[in-house]
């Protein structure tokens, strides 16, 4: 079955970085795009970026333009996003999704990344 | 940015329907998804596509979409069905993919 495996919570100083990791499994790979999505406590969801796995290309929301990079790994099925210069608005979950047609089918479990000194 | 627009809360008794709204400018033009959200648990699409839903959704999950405004109609609510709802769609100008702030259902 699909399963996207996120890695675990992380915390971080600010102005440092964070790279979280999403292996999928289950499925070919590069026949997927995976986005990023966010959610501050009580918050709604933020999207943040994605990347076609086949191709490498990405596109990044304008809020995170400059401080997300989001890479993956064909070899190792597995996306990763990185956020610098975090702030302690930073301090959330993070989510991996992947793309089939227009909406969201399978999700990661969610990383929490906390920014504090 | 293209902006969509849920009501914060709505609460509906065990067995009755409720209908959680999203609206945006020409919504009715886009494909709307909804994904439920429960405490502490990643999002799961129950609609897609205005009105498709994804094996293992039951059928009381429906959806429609006209104008500016979309539906997701929820028949025969049950407690477990208590959750964070959001719509979401795709957007040409800006961010492509955009969330509705959600709306919190209580089954009372």
């Amino acid at each position: 079955q699909v399963r996207l495996v996120q890695s675990g919570a992380e915390v971080k100083k600010p102005g440092a970085s964070v790279k979280v990791s999403c292996k999928a499994s289950g499925y070919t790979f590069t026949s997927h795009a995976v986005h990023w999505v966010r959610q501050a406590p009580g918050q709604r969801l933020e999207w943040m970026g994605w990347i076609n796995a086949a191709n490498g290309n990405t596109k990044y929301s304008q809020k995170f333009q400059g401080r997300v990079t989001i890479t993956r790994d064909t070899s190792a099925s597995t996306t990763y996003m990185e956020l610098s210069s975090l702030k302690s608005e930073d301090t959330t979950v993070y989510y991996c999704a992947r793309l089939d047609g227009y909406f969201f089918d399978y999700w990661g479990q969610g990383t929490l990344v906390t920014v504090s000194s | 940015s293209y902006v969509l627009t849920q009501p914060p809360s709505v609460s509906v008794a065990p067995g009755q329907t409720t209908r959680i709204t999203c609206a945006g400018v020409n919504i009715g033009r886009k494909s709307v998804q909804w994904y439920q959200q429960k405490p502490g648990q990643a999002p799961l699409l129950v609609v897609h596509d205005d009105s498709d839903r994804p094996s293992g959704i039951p059928e009381r999950f429906s959806g429609s979409n006209s104008g500016n405004t979309a539906t997701l109609t929820i028949s025969r609510v049950e407690a477990g069905d208590e959750a964070d709802y959001y719509c979401q769609v795709w957007d040409s100008y800006s961010d492509p993919v955009v969330f509705g702030g959600g709306t919190k259902l209580t089954v009372l």
